[in-house]
């Protein structure tokens, strides 16, 4: 069984930085494309970013792109987010979430088959 | 704000039909696959179609999905109490080289 554990959320002043993990078991982590979404409190889904496979080929949601970096670590089945120059409006709950079919190469998909159960960031004075 | 439109809102009687559209582009829909989750109060999303029309294991048959050109929806037949959440589509956009949602719409039983 999947099984997606985020965790490293909490409260941050706006200008600083926090680092999420995703602590994943139950499938060839490797193999699968992984993504951080995120909810603003009462708001819809938004997409943040995808790492394939290797880690190579990564993808950001232009709100993002050049102050959040999305990596993984193979070897600990782990996927991390690290989020600098924190603005208010980053604050919501971060999930991650597992690739359902996409296990060679890059997949321009939004294909989210398990997450995680989120973890909040607060991102205020 | 988000490139794929949808109804912020949808109701129905229990066994009635209902179907939540969403509008995007020739960047997003128009060239990629439409994707539709679930999301129930205080909950993580849930994979409900995938492929534009495939359900994973699991999923009743009564939600079904569909696309055509730039729009798709999503039916949900045999309405449920249990069916009252909120719905969200998504594709990649090949334009912004990432993924989007939709603003989501809200399912009441009444």
């Amino acid at each position: 069984e999947v099984h997606l554990v985020e965790s490293g959320g909490g409260w941050v002043q706006p200008g600083g930085s926090l680092r999420l993990s995703c602590a994943a078991s139950g499938f060839t982590f490797s193999l699968y494309g992984m993504s951080w979404v995120r909810q603003a409190p009462g708001k819809g889904l938004e997409w943040v970013a995808i790492s394939y496979g290797s880690g190579h080929d990564t993808f950001y949601a232009d709100s993002v792109k050049g102050r959040f970096t999305i990596s993984r670590d193979n070897s600990k089945n782990t996927l991390y987010l690290q989020m600098n120059s924190l603005r208010a409006e980053d604050t919501a709950i971060y999930y991650c979430a597992k690739d359902g079919r996409c296990t060679n190469g890059v997949c321009y998909t939004v294909d989210l088959d398990s997450w995680g159960q989120g973890t909040l960031v607060t991102v205020s004075s | 704000q988000s490139v794929l439109s949808q109804p912020p809102s949808a109701s129905g009687t229990p066994g009635q039909r209902v179907t939540i559209s969403c509008s995007g582009s020739s960047s997003n829909i128009g060239n990629n696959y439409v994707y539709w989750y679930q999301q129930l109060p205080g909950t993580a999303p849930k994979l409900l179609i995938y492929t534009n029309n495939l359900r994973p294991s699991g999923v009743p048959d009564r939600f079904s999905g569909s696309k055509s050109g730039t729009s798709a929806s999503l039916a949900i037949s045999g309405l449920r109490s249990e069916d009252e959440a909120d719905y969200y589509c998504a594709a990649w956009d090949d334009s912004l080289r990432g993924g989007v949602f939709g603003t989501g719409t809200k399912v009441t039983v009444v």
